[in-house]
């Protein structure tokens, strides 16, 4: 079975673009999630899609946004680039959104901006 | 609200060791889920280990383990005969109708393991 797949891997901006990032989640599952890591955040949700719809979404602005096609894979998007952006965005799969649904990661896609 | 706490930035290991990761949470769901995982530095997330609050028994998966302590809210990930390759990142996770079953993560812990 094939894992989780992101793209780009990599990705360098300047400020003020727009970048759309894309995940393919692994066969069968339903929800997938997005995450931002950072040296100095650490590790923070951004939204979780499930059936196209979003369940969650974390705190962070409008200009970070995202959507989940029929297929469950999922794009997320972000405006007006700004330097604080670049990270490592990571994307994650599940079957499901209960307690016992693992999450499976994949590769990430680090963003530069510049 | 539920909260994780890893306590130990960094650690450092001398192969074939022992060690333990220490977790602690806090949650007033009855019915929730914990999680390991690993990042080495290419960056990629690998989940390791899975406990649920309502298991009598600690999660084992090969070299890992999990201590649960229900009682005292803890989740200590435990790598029997440590490895170069287990150097990486290790961050626990939860899970729960209180965070809108979203996962709640960790700071995690920078582990290094000595040849």
């Amino acid at each position: 079975k094939a894992g989780v797949t992101q793209t780009p891997r990599y990705l360098i901006k300047t400020r003020g673009q727009q970048v759309t990032l894309s995940c393919s989640p692994i066969s069968g599952h339903r929800s997938v999630s997005w995450y931002q890591q950072t040296p100095g955040q650490g590790l923070q949700f951004l939204f979780e899609y499930f059936s196209e719809t979003q369940r969650n979404k974390g705190n962070f602005p409008g200009r970070f946004s995202g959507r989940q096609f029929s297929n469950s894979r999922s794009e997320m998007n972000v405006s007006t680039l700004e330097l604080g952006d670049s990270a490592l965005y990571l994307c994650a799969s599940s079957h499901g959104t209960n307690t016992y649904n693992e999450q499976f990661f994949g590769p990430g896609t680090r963003l530069t901006v510049l | 609200a539920q909260k994780i706490t890893q306590t130990q930035p960094g650690m450092f290991v001398q192969e074939k060791e022992a060690v333990t990761l220490d977790c602690t949470y806090d949650t007033s769901d009855p019915s929730y889920g914990l999680f390991w995982y690993k990042q080495p530095s290419s960056g990629e997330m690998i989940f390791l280990i899975y406990q649920g609050s309502y298991d009598q028994q600690n999660a084992t998966e090969g070299r890992y383990s999990l201590n649960f302590q229900k009682a005292r809210k803890s989740a200590n990930l435990v790598i029997s005969a440590s490895q170069l390759g287990d150097s990486a990142m290790y961050f626990c996770a939860m899970r729960g109708p209180d965070s809108n079953y979203q996962l709640i993560w960790g700071a995690g812990t920078k582990l290094i393991i000595k040849p």
